[in-house]
């Protein structure tokens, strides 16, 4: 099975602009959670969808939004970037939504807020 | 705050020795499990145990895992270069639902050729 997948993979934006990252999930999963990763701040959880439903949410301000598309591909939406958005966006697929999940990342989305 | 926080933050080693990272967590825990990350790319899932386990094997991995102290720890032996890398723990809390897996900040592990 082809792995979880992003794109793109390096993006560069300028402040107050507005970007749209995709990930696809492992064929057949239907979770995918999306993280920002900053050096200082580790991995911050930002949402979860399980079949075209948000499950879960992390601590991030309204600008940042997702959804989830009926084959489970999933999308998140910054807008107004600043400067502190700059990170790796990572998204994670896993095969059932609950307990006990392995979940599967991408590659990552590197984003540069200049 | 971060439900898992991993110690210590950054360890350097030579090739060969062992290399033990600890993780600690605060509420109770369906299960814990260990990701490994190479420089600017996704995380790959190690290991995972569950709570009513207290060790798991994997090749050169050991994870263990003590509930009473909220504490788990992953053993590398036999290190190689090939083993630097950023390790995470990631706890899935028991809070009677579905509730998000949480990572701590990782440790990031050096081996020396």
């Amino acid at each position: 099975k082809a792995g979880v997948t992003q794109t793109p993979r390096y993006l560069i934006k300028t402040r107050g602009q507005q970007v749209t990252l995709s990930c696809s999930p492992i064929s057949g999963h239907r979770s995918v959670s999306w993280y920002q990763q900053t050096p200082g701040q580790g991995l911050q959880f930002l949402f979860e969808y399980f079949s075209e439903t948000q499950r879960n949410k992390g601590n991030f301000p309204g600008r940042f939004s997702g959804r989830q598309f009926s084959n489970s591909r999933s999308e998140m939406n910054v807008s107004t970037l600043e400067l502190g958005d700059s990170a790796l966006y990572l998204c994670a697929s896993g095969s059932t939504r609950g307990n006990q999940e392995t979940q599967y990342f991408g590659p990552g989305t590197r984003l540069l807020v200049l | 705050s971060q439900q898992g926080e991993e110690d210590p933050q950054a360890l350097s080693i030579q090739e060969g020795e062992n290399a033990t990272m600890n993780c600690s967590y605060k509420t109770s825990i369906n299960n814990l499990q260990w990701y490994r990350q190479n420089s600017g790319r996704g995380l790959v899932h190690l290991i995972l145990i569950r709570s009513n386990e207290r060790e798991k094997h994997s090749g050169r991995l050991r994870v263990t895992l003590d509930t009473s102290k909220k504490s788990s720890s992953l053993l590398i032996t036999a290190s190689r270069a090939a083993d630097t890398a950023s390790y995470f723990c990631a706890t899935d809390p028991n809070s009677g639902g579905y509730q998000k897996v949480t990572f701590g900040i990782g440790t990031k592990l050096q081996v020396i050729p």
